[in-house]
């Protein structure tokens, strides 16, 4: 299966800066089948990208995602308070789907 | 807007079988697929498995480290899936997610907790 690495494990930033989140695969990723989910506490996860760079419905476009083959990035050009969360990455090119274990963006 | 519920026991007795339903609204659980994830207590996501009714035909399929444990099931009629997990043990505590999508999941239900113990 393919392993997803996540980094880093947390993220501590300043409202308003921007943050750039990596997703690494142990191997390629076919046709970018890749997406990102944001969850916060006691909260289902939110889809945000899917096919590492579509924005799903209702996602305020300062959330991006990038890369392809085993490189990912997730990158929120200016964050706001509701912003801070837990990011997973998921991958769905090779079955079974797995998901990385996360980074924390926290309030610096 | 579309909308999905878990319902079930919140404590399962090890070697049991976990059971879960997702009812679904908003919308037809025919012409999509529709999956279950589970997060253990502190830790990441784990995807369990989708199950879809398309072209009048049932489709499935299941994670295989769960794959000889797990069972998905549809009732068209009720607008529901279900999740059986049988031999449950400790490390199956976790919070169970029904979410629609076979590959990537865009409506989540708001999850339920599982806890397996005696």
């Amino acid at each position: 299966e393919i392993v997803l690495t996540q980094s880093p494990g947390t993220l501590s930033l300043s409202p308003r800066e921007r943050a750039s989140l990596s997703c690494r695969a142990s191997q390629s990723v076919s046709a970018n089948f890749l997406a990102w989910y944001q969850q916060k506490p006691g909260q289902a996860p939110r889809l945000l990208i899917y096919g590492a760079s579509d924005r799903a419905t209702g996602i305020p476009d300062r959330f991006s995602g990038s890369g392809s083959g085993t490189d990912f990035t997730l990158t929120i050009s200016r964050l706001e308070p509701e912003d801070f969360a837990v990011y997973y990455c998921q991958q769905y090119g090779l079955s079974p789907w797995t998901f990385g274990q996360g980074t924390k963006v926290e309030i610096k | 807007q579309v909308q999905l519920q878990e319902s079930g026991p919140g404590l399962v007795k090890p070697s049991e079988t976990l059971s879960l339903t997702c009812t679904v609204s908003g919308g037809s659980i025919g012409g999509y697929y529709w999956s279950w994830i589970r997060q253990p207590p502190g830790r990441g996501l784990e995807w369990i498995g989708w199950i879809g009714y398309i072209h009048d035909s049932e489709k499935t399929e299941n994670s295989p480290s769960l794959k000889n444990r797990v069972t998905t099931s549809l009732d068209t009629s009720k607008n529901q899936f279900s999740l059986k997990l049988r031999s449950v043990t400790a490390a199956d505590t976790a919070v169970y997610y029904c979410a629609r999508g076979q590959s990537f999941f865009d409506y989540w239900g708001q999850g339920i907790v599982v806890a397996v113990a005696s």
